[in-house]
Formats: C-alpha cells, structure tokens, sequence
C-alpha cells in the first residue's frame, strides 16, 4: 500500500524557520517526482513545490519562492520543505503528494501536518 | 498563470440524484485536468485524470468530461459518502498547477 505520512509541523514566530519531513512507502520512490501542496484552515487547495524523481529540477509557488526550498533524500525515501523567513499567510495544513509517472497530477497524498505561524 | 474557476460554490443535491460540477480554465488546458474529492478533516483524493480517466478504485458513478477550457465532473447518483468537496486542478501549463476553489457538495 502507497503511503505517505508528513511530520515537522509546529507551532512558529513569525520569520522563523522549520522543515517538514514526508516519509513515503509501498512504491519505488525514486521512480516518481513529489510535490507539496497547503490548505489554509477553510480555505482550498494550493500547490507549493514539485522536485523531480532526481531532485535535478524544482518548482516553486510565487508567494513562497525564495524562502521555501523542496528537497529529497532517496536513500531515505523522504520528501523534505525547508520553510524559511515564515509569514502568517503560510499558516496552513501542509500535504505531501506523490506524482505521477508522466503527468503533474497528484495520485497519492498524506495526511498532512499543520504549521500555524503566530506571535 | 492559468485561473481555474469552478460553479457552483455549493451544490445541493438529494441522495440518489445526478451532480453536475463544472470547472473552467482561463486558457486551453487540453485535457490536463484532474479532479479530486476531500471529506472533511480527510487529505484530496484523485478521482479523475487526462479529464475524463478515472483513477483506480474510483466508482463508475463518477464521470469526467471535457477539453479545452470548459471540463464537467459527473455523479450520476450520489451516495451519502459523495457528500465532499470536489476540486479541479489543471497540469497543462506549470509551474504552477493550479486548483480551482472548489465545489461543496451537500445534503438536500
């Protein structure tokens, strides 16, 4: 069974730091590129980032692009966000997602972990 | 950027009824769209891909269509579990992917 399961979320200042973690399981993890996507509380999905199945190439959203920085470990199996300089605009539950083989949909996501940025 | 727009906001059907969501790129997204379904306090589920592609497990009862700018999302008769958020995301044109805001489905 395809699972993911995300941890790291806290509770941080304003123009602080943290780094989530996607730990993924039952597929080849190397085969397949990974995003990150938000959800703020009552609001809808936003996607975040996208790494290749090499971590060669990364994408990135405008409103976090340049304090975010995706990152993979495959030996590890793990999906990483490093959030930096955060807002609280970037208060949300955060997602892991697995991607497909050939196309930027999301086939597979974790559950997710929340990150509140508050004073 | 590519705007998704999804109608209505909300829909309310009666259980055993046919839902229609519609879902609008603001340029041609060919048949790069997905959909997915989230259940309160639930992560997204893919339903649908290539527009019209069901994912795997996903019910008959759920139907894609469309291309271009202009995409529908059938349930051809709701059971009480299809009570959800629907959106639609577009894989066309990226980065970004963008969603759409979603359509709440509820109860009649």
């Amino acid at each position: 069974e395809v699972q993911l399961v995300e941890s790291g979320g806290v509770v941080v200042q304003p123009g602080g730091s943290l780094r989530l973690s996607c730990a993924a399981s039952g597929f080849t993890f190397d085969d397949y590129a990974m995003h990150w996507a938000r959800q703020a509380p009552g609001k809808g999905l936003e996607w975040v980032s996208l790494i290749s199945w090499d971590g060669g190439s990364t994408y990135y959203a405008d409103s976090v692009k340049g304090r975010f920085t995706i990152s993979r470990d495959n030996s590890k199996n793990s999906l990483y966000l490093q959030m930096n300089s955060l807002r609280g605009e970037d208060t949300a539950l955060y997602y892991c997602a697995k991607g497909n083989e050939v196309a930027n949909y999301m086939d597979v996501w974790g559950k997710g972990t929340t990150v509140t940025v508050s004073s | 950027e590519i705007v998704m727009t999804q109608s209505p906001a909300t829909l309310s059907v009666s259980p055993g009824e046919r839902a229609t969501l519609s879902c609008r790129a603001s340029q041609s997204v060919a048949s790069n769209l997905a959909w997915y379904q989230q259940k309160p306090g639930q992560a997204p589920r893919l339903l649908i891909y290539g527009a019209s592609t069901r994912a795997t497990g996903i019910p008959a009862r759920f139907s894609g269509s469309g291309s271009g700018t202009e995409f529908t999302l059938t349930i051809s008769s709701l059971q009480s579990e299809d009570f959800a958020v629907y959106y639609c995301q577009q894989y066309n044109n990226w980065p970004p992917v963008t969603f759409g805001p979603g359509t709440k489905v509820d109860i009649k």
